[in-house]
């Protein structure tokens, strides 16, 4: 079955760390980009990062630039998100999403369904 | 950054009566727009890419159309389960989406 299974999501206090994953099955993981996309509940959406397919692009939003890194690995065909120096305002589900190239700059054909990140004392 | 606009952000429709959803973008996107579909809970789902090509095993009841800044998505009749948000997405210039339109049933 073709599907994305995020994971690593939790608590976490304003300034801290924490580490998504995404695991990838069913397709060639390698041939795609991937792209990390937050959503306040409630609220619409909001690209964070994404990545080529062989992993030597990458890309991050403004909003978190500096603070947050995306990198993969194909040999364990997953996508990770390291997030660092996290703010209240990062508040959110965090889904992965696939595009249908391994250049990056196309529509999400694939999503998973989450992983909630809450920043918070 | 390209600011995308979707009007309204609520459509009360009956089921079986059209359903016309807009999408504006403050400069031009080409032909690189994507429309998503996300229910309560769940996570987006693909049903337009490159303005009006559905993807794969989406019903013909969806169109979409546009090119440039200014984008529609039809839904010829609404079946109970297309009720849902829906997003306009770039992808001219990085990734931006709309805040989404509410279809509800009326």
């Amino acid at each position: 079955e073709v599907q994305l299974v995020e994971s690593g999501g939790g608590l976490v206090q304003p300034g801290g760390s924490l580490r998504l994953s995404c695991a990838a099955s069913g397709f060639t993981f390698s041939n795609y980009a991937m792209s990390w996309v937050r959503q306040v509940p409630g609220k619409g959406l909001e690209w964070v990062s994404a990545i080529s397919g062989a992993g030597g692009s990458t890309y991050h939003a403004d909003s978190v630039q500096g603070r947050f890194a995306i990198s993969r690995d194909n040999s364990k065909n997953t996508l990770h998100l390291q997030m660092n120096s996290l703010r209240a305002e990062d508040t959110a589900m965090y889904y992965c999403a696939k595009e249908p190239y391994a250049a990056a700059g196309d529509a999400f054909d694939l999503w998973g369904r989450g992983t909630m990140v809450i920043v918070s004392s | 950054e390209i600011v995308m606009m979707q009007s309204p952000a609520t459509l009360s429709v009956s089921p079986g009566e059209r359903a016309t959803l807009s999408c504006r973008a403050s400069q031009s996107v080409s032909n690189n727009l994507a429309w998503y579909q996300q229910k309560p809970g769940r996570a987006p789902r693909l049903l337009i890419y490159g303005a009006s090509t559905r993807a794969t095993g989406i019903p013909a009841r969806f169109s979409g159309s546009g090119s440039g800044k200014e984008f529609t998505l039809t839904i010829s009749s609404p079946q109970s389960e297309d009720f849902a948000v829906y997003y306009c997405q770039q992808y001219n210039n990085w990734y931006s989406f709309g805040q989404g339109t509410k279809l509800e049933i009326k």
